[in-house]
């Protein structure tokens, strides 16, 4: 079965960053990409970027321009999300996705920007 | 970035009654390889998202029958035949076809 595992809470102040990692599993990692997105509370849903889970290539929002960085660890079949600079707007809920279809998802990570 | 504009955005149902949510996209969103990229998520309240529907009427595994994708181009209708317990929460649609992928708001699905 496929799974993808995030890591846990993390509360941060502004101007610091932020490492989320997604763990996957039930399926051949470098098969897939692995896509970020976000939901602030209360909010609709935010699309971030993706890395391809082979090439280890990626893409991301504009909105998120020289913020996000996107890399993987085929080894440990990890993704990682890193957003620097971070204001009391990227107070949200961090998910992990498998592929541009967003057909299997994290449980989500809480990240509080809170000083 | 491509608007996905869904209504209505709050929809009261009575269980066993069938419910039907709109999305708008401001492009076409029809593919060059031909496919048409809009897909439907569920979130419970205090739950992931969920896919329900994929590339307009495509159902995931384990999706009930009782939920259908249809629609083309810049138009498109998520419906529930018969609305049961679980089916109350979020409905969202997303787009795949432009970068940046984009989301509807979200529409609300209540117990009237």
């Amino acid at each position: 079965q496929v799974h993808l595992v995030q890591s846990g809470v993390e509360v941060k102040e502004p101007g610091a960053s932020v490492k989320v990692s997604c763990k996957a599993s039930g399926y051949t990692f470098k098969t897939y990409d692995i896509h970020w997105v976000r939901q602030a509370p209360g909010q609709s849903l935010e699309w971030m970027g993706w890395i391809n889970g082979a090439t280890g290539g990626t893409n991301h929002s504009h909105k998120f321009q020289g913020r996000v960085t996107f890399t993987r660890d085929t080894s440990a079949t990890t993704a990682y999300m890193e957003l620097s600079r971070l204001k009391s707007e990227d107070t949200a809920v961090y998910h992990c996705a498998r592929s541009g279809g967003l057909d299997v998802w994290g449980q989500g990570t809480t990240v509080t920007v809170s000083s | 970035d491509v608007v996905m504009t869904q209504s209505p955005l709050s929809l009261p149902v009575t269980l066993g009654q069938p419910a039907s949510i709109s999305c708008r996209s401001s492009q076409s969103l029809v593919y060059r390889d031909g496919d048409t990229y809009l897909n439907w998520f569920q979130q419970r309240p205090g739950q992931t998202p969920r896919r329900l529907i994929y590339k307009v009427s495509k159902r995931d595994s384990g999706v009930p029958d009782r939920f259908s994708g249809s629609g083309s181009g810049t138009d498109f209708t998520l419906k529930i035949s018969r609305v049961e317990a679980e089916d109350f929460g979020v409905y969202y649609c997303m787009q795949g076809t432009h970068w940046p992928y984009t989301f509807g708001q979200g529409t609300k699905l209540e117990i009237k």
